[in-house]
């Protein structure tokens, strides 16, 4: 079972401080995501990466960047964090089965709240 | 956009009691997968499907396979711990990312 580890569990950060949420798989997945879940949104993709060193923008990638310095672990950064950004943050991970989609892991989630 | 619309947005059922959940495609989709998130917060994958149908206890889930148009999850004799909110995420033709609907909350009543 591929387990994906986030934190901070919760944080809370003030407007205009820098936030990095961390996120670590060990099933060594190519792929790793983050997405934010807000009421009503269901999940939105910020960024994603397909390996080490590789980031790529997802649906909803203004104000964050990402960071995926190996293959175990892929990091969201909020340089200068705003209030809409309260929201809860998940990490995923997976492996590409050929043509077809990947079943994706899912770590626990941060929860954040900018004041 | 390509879109996911998930119906119902809320249910609520009595123990025992048979559900079905419906995610609409508006176009073609290669895959969906099928997700549990519990009052935690913490999300499961349940099913990925491209085609066909697939089964697991009281959980059946169904991939419309002509059209690729929509998909759905039934829930036979839901217990309590089927409360939660379910997603459905699908991965359009030529890409695989995947587009999430905005789930279903499922209350399991005593």
């Amino acid at each position: 079972e591929a387990a994906v580890t986030q934190s901070p569990r919760n944080k809370v950060a003030v407007t205009g401080g820098k936030v990095t949420l961390s996120c670590n798989q060990t099933n060594n997945h190519n792929n790793m995501y983050w997405y934010r879940q807000d009421t009503g949104h269901g999940l939105r993709l910020i960024h994603y990466s397909y390996g080490a060193g590789s980031t790529e923008k997802g649906d909803i990638p203004d104000g964050y960047k990402a960071s995926r310095p190996s293959q175990e672990n892929f990091s969201l950064i909020l340089e200068l964090a705003t209030p809409s950004q309260t929201s809860v943050y998940f990490c995923a991970s997976g492996e590409t089965g050929g043509s077809s989609a990947e079943t994706l892991y899912f770590g626990s989630g941060t929860r954040l709240t900018v004041l | 956009g390509d879109q996911v619309e998930q119906s119902p947005s809320a249910l609520s059922l009595h123990e025992g009691t048979d559900s079905a959940l419906r995610c609409n495609f508006t176009t073609t989709m290669r895959s969906v997968q099928w997700f549990r998130q519990n009052s935690r917060g913490s999300l499961i994958s349940l099913f990925y499907l491209a085609s066909g149908t697939k089964e697991n206890g009281r959980l059946k889930s169904a991939f419309d396979s002509k059209e690729r148009r929509y998909s759905t999850l039934h829930i036979r004799d839901a217990q309590l711990e089927d409360s939660g909110t379910y997603f459905c995420a699908a991965e359009a033709r030529g890409n695989y990312q995947l587009i999430w609907g905005s789930g279903t909350k499922l209350i399991i009543k005593p």
